[in-house]
């Protein structure tokens, strides 16, 4: 069965600091990737998406992802966060044989000054 | 644009009764797929509705039904709701079924907030 796990449940980083949220996938094959940012009370937005090719993909809000096949990964990353940053992270994957979303549990982002 | 607009936004019920929540999607989509998202965890697909048929299901029981509708919105509909129904509904359009058949993303809205006393 199709699983998404995000290691961390919460991480503080300093303003201006680099980011790295984590992302690991169980699926045979290489699935479409999908990272999301969800504020309070609120539903998702699309932060970034892999479907084939370069293996880092560029964002909305400066974010980045790898695409790590070997390590079944694909990580959020930002050179420096600013404070607006602080929300929810939540990766996703579907298979590319079907539809269905799959969800980790998300990673929530405190950032201090 | 209209993005996706779910209402309401929030809803408080009891155990025991029914509940019917709406989701009109992104303009120029034509796909909705409903999600739970209890408190602390990740969105859990409850099932997707496309040319106004339940396309995918996912591990719920038969008390979640949905519908949609010819203009391309949708009801979410939960029966005899459990205390353990309490969470955030998030409702997700696309074009087209999003996913293996359709590299256009999912669209969220802002969700309702369900609470079982």
């Amino acid at each position: 069965a199709q699983s998404v796990t995000q290691p961390d449940i919460h991480i503080t980083v300093s303003e201006g600091a680099s980011l790295e949220l984590r992302c690991n996938y169980s699926y045979g094959a290489t699935p479409y990737l999908f990272w999301y940012v969800q504020s309070p009370g609120q539903g998702l937005q699309l932060l970034l998406k892999y479907f084939s090719g370069d293996t880092l993909v560029q964002g909305i809000k400066g974010f980045e992802a790898e695409f790590k096949r070997s390590q079944s990964s694909f990580n959020l990353r930002k050179p420096s966060v600013h404070w607006s940053d602080a929300a929810v992270y939540v990766c996703a994957v579907v298979t590319n044989t079907g539809n269905q979303f799959y969800f980790g549990t998300g990673t929530s982002l405190t950032v201090i000054p | 644009d209209a993005g996706v607009t779910q209402s309401p936004t929030h809803l408080i019920k009891t155990r025991g009764q029914q509940v019917t929540l709406r989701c009109s999607p992104k303009s120029g989509h034509d796909t909705v797929s409903w999600y739970q998202q209890a408190l602390g965890q990740g969105p859990q697909f409850i099932f997707q509705y496309y040319e106004e048929e339940e396309r995918q299901r996912g591990n719920f029981p038969d008390r979640f039904s949905g519908h949609q509708f010819p203009n391309y919105s949708s009801e979410l509909n939960v029966n005899a709701l459990l205390l353990g129904d309490s969470a955030l509904y998030l409702c997700a359009s696309s074009l087209r079924p999003a996913g293996a058949y359709s590299n256009q993303p999912q669209h969220f809205g802002d969700g309702t907030r369900l609470s079982i006393l």
